[in-house]
């Protein structure tokens, strides 16, 4: 059972553009949810996260956006560089219990073409 | 920033032998360890969650007796697979949560081959 799932498994956006990467949960439990980056054959590594009580969370080119009430969440790159080629997973997690285990999404593979 | 080291990046060994992954956390004390199994174009996968002085918590499906999971220190968790195989083969990630700001940081991952 895929609590978290990205639909998408790859996009490509032109440099300068913006990238539009989504991600849906089914457990309405989940408070805390996290975007990272991965590159092949390394960890991921945090981007940006929204607790459940906010809609929207910004920092940089970032901005994380959480729709409760359709469980999707959504992550945009404005603009988009050649250097954010990577894979992006979602995450979300219980921290309300004061644990921080999260279950990740299936992952979206992100181009940007220059 | 904090930073996460798994040793070694890379392993290969024979099928029936054991492995030791070691997962530390240089600049900050872990509380909590995690460990996730990566396959080819799939998710991360938690497998076990390692608490420091008590025994680990493993998800649904995952073989405690074959992943073996030590977290001696604030700073070391250990994930030992016991009789590999082929189907072991896999990339293993840990990640480490910072007691002071419970971020979750990850390691670079252990590309883990059984031939």
């Amino acid at each position: 059972d895929q609590q978290v799932k990205q639909n998408s498994p790859s996009l490509s956006v032109q440099e300068g553009r913006i990238s539009i990467l989504n991600c849906d949960y089914t457990n309405s439990m989940f408070d805390y949810f996290l975007w990272y980056k991965k590159y092949p054959a390394e960890g991921p590594t945090f981007l940006i996260s929204i607790s459940s009580i906010k809609d929207k969370n910004e920092d940089g080119r970032f901005t994380v956006f959480l729709n409760k009430s359709a469980k999707h969440l959504s992550l945009h790159i404005v603009p988009s560089q050649p250097g954010d080629s990577a894979v992006y997973f979602c995450a979300a997690g219980l921290f309300s219990l004061g644990y921080q285990k999260v279950t990740f999404g299936t992952g979206t593979k992100l181009q940007v073409i220059p | 920033g904090a930073v996460v080291s798994q040793h070694p990046s890379w392993v290969i060994c024979k099928s029936g032998t054991s492995v030791k992954i070691e997962c530390r956390s240089l600049d900050f004390q872990a509380t909590t360890m995690f460990w996730y199994r990566q396959f080819p174009k799939q998710s991360l996968m938690l497998m076990a969650t390692s608490n420091e002085g008590s025994k680990a918590t493993y998800e649904q499906g995952v073989e405690k007796d074959k992943f073996l999971i030590n977290h001696a220190s604030l700073t070391l968790s250990t994930l030992t697979v016991t009789s590999a195989h082929p189907e072991d083969s896999s990339f293993y990630i840990c990640s480490a949560v910072d007691r002071g700001f419970g971020e979750q940081y990850f390691g670079p991952g252990t590309r883990l081959t059984v031939t």
